[in-house]
């Protein structure tokens, strides 16, 4: 079976020092990696997705993900912390099925 | 123009009452999905659909089913409405050309007391 793991209910950083949010994932066969964001009274937008090729993904706004087969792993990562990257950020695996397997999610709160 | 819609953004409502969530998209996708956030808990997936002839139960369908209505319509209800069904709700889109990335109404938050 498909799972999400996300171990940090909440990360906290200074603004300006890197960022890391975890996900480790399980599923058969080749995984499809997504990463989403969510401000408040918002919808979940999308930030970055690995599929295959260069495990170093790039995504919107400065973020980028490291996929790591071995370790089962695909880390949000930005070497730069803003106020404004507060927020809910979910990982999502699939098997290529067209169905998403979310993690709980890990609230990232960024101090000035 | 936002790409998927969801009406009511907002809904009250009382146990017992049969509630309808609506779902519209402009992306001209055929894999239309619902789901429900709670807190800590991420999002669950209710029902999906690959195209109009096609209805999917997901992780958590019981107490609820869904109208494939055409293309860009997708609905949700909820029969006869309980307070733990209390959550956040999104319709999302898919392409399964763009390897199973998903795009998201703004959420319909519903209440039930």
């Amino acid at each position: 079976a498909q799972s999400v793991a996300q171990p940090e209910d909440q990360v906290n950083v200074a603004e300006g020092n890197p960022l890391t949010v975890k996900c480790t994932y399980s599923v058969s066969g080749n995984p499809y990696l997504f990463w989403y964001v969510q401000y408040p009274n918002r919808g979940l937008q999308f930030l970055l997705k690995y599929i295959t090729g260069d495990n170093l993904v790039k995504g919107s706004y400065g973020f980028e993900a490291e996929f790591n087969k071995s370790q089962t792993s695909f880390h949000l990562k930005k070497p730069s912390a803003l106020v404004s990257d507060s927020a809910l950020y979910f990982c999502a695996v699939s098997g290529g099925s067209g169905k998403l397997i979310f993690g709980q999610g890990t609230t990232l709160q960024v101090k000035p | 123009d936002a790409d998927v819609t969801q009406t009511p953004r907002n809904r009250i409502t009382k146990t017992g009452k049969r509630i309808m969530l609506e779902c519209s998209q402009t992306k001209g996708h055929d894999r239309m999905y619902w789901y429900r956030q709670d807190p800590g808990l991420g999002l669950r997936l209710i029902y999906y659909s690959f195209d109009v002839k096609d209805i999917n139960k997901g992780e958590i369908s019981d107490g609820y089913s869904v109208s494939r209505q055409a293309q860009a319509k997708f609905s949700l209800s909820l029969e006869s409405a309980i307070p733990n069904q209390t959550a956040l709700y999104f319709c999302a889109t898919s392409d399964p050309w763009r390897g199973d990335e998903q795009f998201f109404g703004p959420g319909t938050r519903l209440t039930v007391l």
